[in-house]
């Protein structure tokens, strides 16, 4: 079945750690996406992808990294620079970034703490 | 940024009761709206794209409409089920250009049996 695998599913970080999270998509899709959620707001977007090799910042970038070295993975790597990294992360795949009328596809998110 | 607005934040139900609840947008540069439901422990899974003014979908029990001159969609559940107890998210491409989903707050839905 086709999908998207987030690892792990729950995240335990010291501060000060850098920690990488992993999205894995079997869909084909050419765009990719990050997202927060933090309680009582929306999903916010940390960082998307269009196609291979680019990726572009979203609205709450600072303090993370990503990488789209294949189709199918984009990892999202959480720095020490986060300030406030504790939160629920959900990875979301999409065919052509520009098709709007074509819906979203989700992982089942990591939930980072920092201890 | 896009601002996405969703009522009510959370509503209780009664088994058999119909509910409605409300996606409000900025109605300038509307390119699609999508609706999501996220049940607990599970990802997101889309109900509904709407695109033009007007659309009505349905899905079983569950319809939506769209008016995009005015910035709103209504997501109804008619003869509400235990199994439809999920929070309802609106999402709707950002700034023009990007294409950029912004989501609303989510509409967190409980019926009781």
């Amino acid at each position: 079945d086709g999908g998207i695998t987030q690892s792990p599913k729950y995240l335990f970080r010291k501060e000060g750690q850098n920690v990488t999270l992993s999205c894995e998509q079997n869909l084909n899709h050419d765009a990719m996406y990050w997202y927060r959620q933090d309680p009582g707001q929306g999903l916010r977007l940390i960082y998307y992808s269009q196609i291979v090799n680019d990726f572009q910042k979203g609205d709450i970038a600072e303090g993370y990294s990503v990488s789209r070295e294949k189709k199918e993975s984009f990892p999202l790597t959480v720095t020490s620079a986060q300030k406030n990294p504790t939160a629920f992360y959900l990875c979301a795949s999409s065919i052509e970034i520009q098709r709007v009328n074509t819906e979203a596809f989700f992982g089942q998110g990591t939930r980072l703490t920092v201890v | 940024i896009l601002n996405v607005e969703q009522s009510p934040q959370s509503l209780h139900v009664q088994e058999g009761d119909s509910t409605n609840f409300t996606c409000s947008f900025p109605s300038s540069n509307f390119y699609a709206l999508h609706w999501y439901r996220w049940e607990t422990a599970k990802s997101p899974e889309a109900l509904f794209v709407m695109t033009l003014n007007g659309d009505e979908k349905k899905k079983g029990r569950i319809s939506a409409t769209l008016n995009t001159k005015e910035g709103y969609s209504y997501l109804y559940i008619k003869g509400s089920q235990p199994e439809d107890s999920a929070t309802y998210l609106c999402a709707l491409p950002g700034t023009s250009g990007t294409y950029k989903y912004i989501f609303g707050t989510g509409t967190r839905l409980k019926v009781l049996a």
